[in-house]
């Protein structure tokens, strides 16, 4: 199983909608959890931190489950600019009482259309 | 606040010659460091991180290496480059001491080895 799994789309929505991405990740002892955002030959930007509690940013919310070991990203009322790829981040535990660097999943493409 | 540089953010290399991509950032000390390389339609791959001047923790075997010469530069280098290295090369800094928390990004590098 890989350290983190997305489905890489894309996904063509219209303007307006409703849409959500899933994201596994395979350390159980995970601490930290993101999701970046990433335009076309662009840097990745952060979009939002993860917490166990969920957490919300305007049309954006992001959920923790960790017993399933999956993260979520809601996007409400979907916007022409919204349209990028949304990786998914997640800090595994490697030993030792420290955790690792951060690992990037591959990445789910989004098509927001007119 | 904080800001990172990286140059340049094209360049085509012919197989064989050296490569020199730099990093710099502002407004912050002892920042981590790191080198991730994107290559086409797959995931960010962490190269090189630092977590000081001259301490360089290479992630995997490669013909790239990099040098942190001072605080705030971070550089990755090649004597010869390889057909595979092409690719997209980010640099990216996080807050000093804290390996697993969110990352910030420089504009990125697309190389070409032909």
């Amino acid at each position: 199983r890989k350290e983190v799994e997305q489905d890489p789309g894309p996904f063509n929505v219209p303007e307006g909608a409703t849409v959500a991405f899933n994201c596994t990740y395979s350390n159980s002892a995970s601490q930290s959890f993101f999701w970046y955002r990433q335009d076309c030959r662009k840097e990745p930007k952060l979009l939002m931190s993860v917490y166990s509690s969920g957490n919300e940013d305007g049309r954006f919310t992001a959920q923790l489950n960790r017993a399933s070991q999956y993260i979520s990203l809601l996007i409400r009322d979907s916007k022409l600019s919204d349209s990028a790829t949304y990786l998914c981040v997640v800090s595994p535990y490697r030993g030792g009482g420290s955790q690792g660097n951060l690992i990037f999943g591959k990445g789910t493409k989004l098509s927001v259309k007119p | 606040s904080q800001t990172i540089h990286q140059w340049p953010a094209t360049l085509v290399q012919p197989v064989g010659s050296p490569l020199s991509l730099e990093c710099t950032v502002e407004g912050t000390s002892n920042p981590n460091l790191y080198w991730y390389r994107q290559a086409a339609g797959r995931g960010l791959q962490l190269l090189f991180y630092s977590v000081g001047i001259g301490q360089i923790s290479s992630e995997v075997p490669q013909n790239l290496s990099a040098s942190r010469p001072q605080d705030r530069q971070f550089i990755l280098s090649s004597k010869k480059l390889l057909l595979s290295d092409s690719g997209f090369y980010l640099c990216a800094w996080s807050t000093p001491g804290r390996t697993n928390e969110k990352l910030f990004f420089g504009s990125g590098t697309q190389l070409s080895v032909l």
